[in-house]
């Protein structure tokens, strides 16, 4: 079946440093995903997405790696920043769903001071 | 520039109970979704509509209707509201099929006692 999972519900890092988000995917068919950031009590905001016809893209800060043979996709975030606090999470684009994404579980990062 | 609006933030309905949830966006898109997240998950679509006159059903849409009589609106309703209904309700539009960002809202927090 179709499932977006994360490996790590909590992810703890001292400002500064570099923060790796992990989420795996189950579907070989889905070509597209999106990283959301939800803060606390708002709503889910876009970070960065990549279609299955790339291997890594990049952003502010942001960097998404795609690996299709191990299902796996991955956020990286430079110089993690207190405001970088939040529940991230991870949705696939199935190709036989083209009106709705699938969310994965989430992940809190917590920046430490 | 409001995005998009849901209201109410916050409501505590009894069993049994009726209410609408509203959204409204501004940005022209066609395509609307309404998301639930529980506790500590990740978000589940409820229904989408990928233009005016036009919806239908998500992942988990029992308990739930919808309509979409205008390219701005889309509400959602609860006919008799169940404990299993207590959760955060998202609503977000997307200017395209669900290959892009999607533009939440802030988020409507029910409680059914």
């Amino acid at each position: 079946g179709e499932s977006v999972g994360l490996h790590l519900p909590t992810l703890s890092v001292q400002e500064g440093d570099n923060s790796i988000i992990n989420c795996a995917y189950s579907n070989s068919a889905s070509d597209y995903f999106i990283w959301y950031k939800q803060e606390s009590g708002k709503g889910p905001q876009f970070i960065i997405d990549i279609r299955s016809n790339m291997d890594k893209r990049q952003g502010q800060r942001v960097t998404v790696l795609l690996n299709k043979t191990v299902k796996h996709l991955s956020l990286q975030i430079a110089a993690t920043q207190p405001g970088d606090s939040a529940v991230y999470f991870c949705a696939e684009n199935p190709m036989d769903s083209s009106y709705k994404l699938i969310f994965g579980s989430g992940t809190r990062l917590l920046v430490r001071p | 520039n409001a995005g998009v609006t849901q209201t109410p933030k916050f409501r505590i309905l009894k069993i049994g109970q009726s209410m609408t949830l509203q959204c409204t966006q501004d940005m022209n898109h066609n395509y609307m979704y309404w998301y639930r997240q529980d506790p500590g998950m990740g978000l589940k679509l409820i229904y989408y509509s990928v233009g005016a006159g036009i919806t239908d059903k998500g992942e988990v849409p029992n308990g739930y209707n919808v309509s979409r009589s205008t390219t701005e609106d889309f509400p959602l309703r609860l006919e008799l509201a169940a404990p299993s209904q207590t959760s955060v309700y998202f609503c977000a539009s997307s200017y395209d099929k669900v290959t892009g960002e999607l533009f939440f809202g802030e988020g409507s927090r029910l409680t059914v006692l």
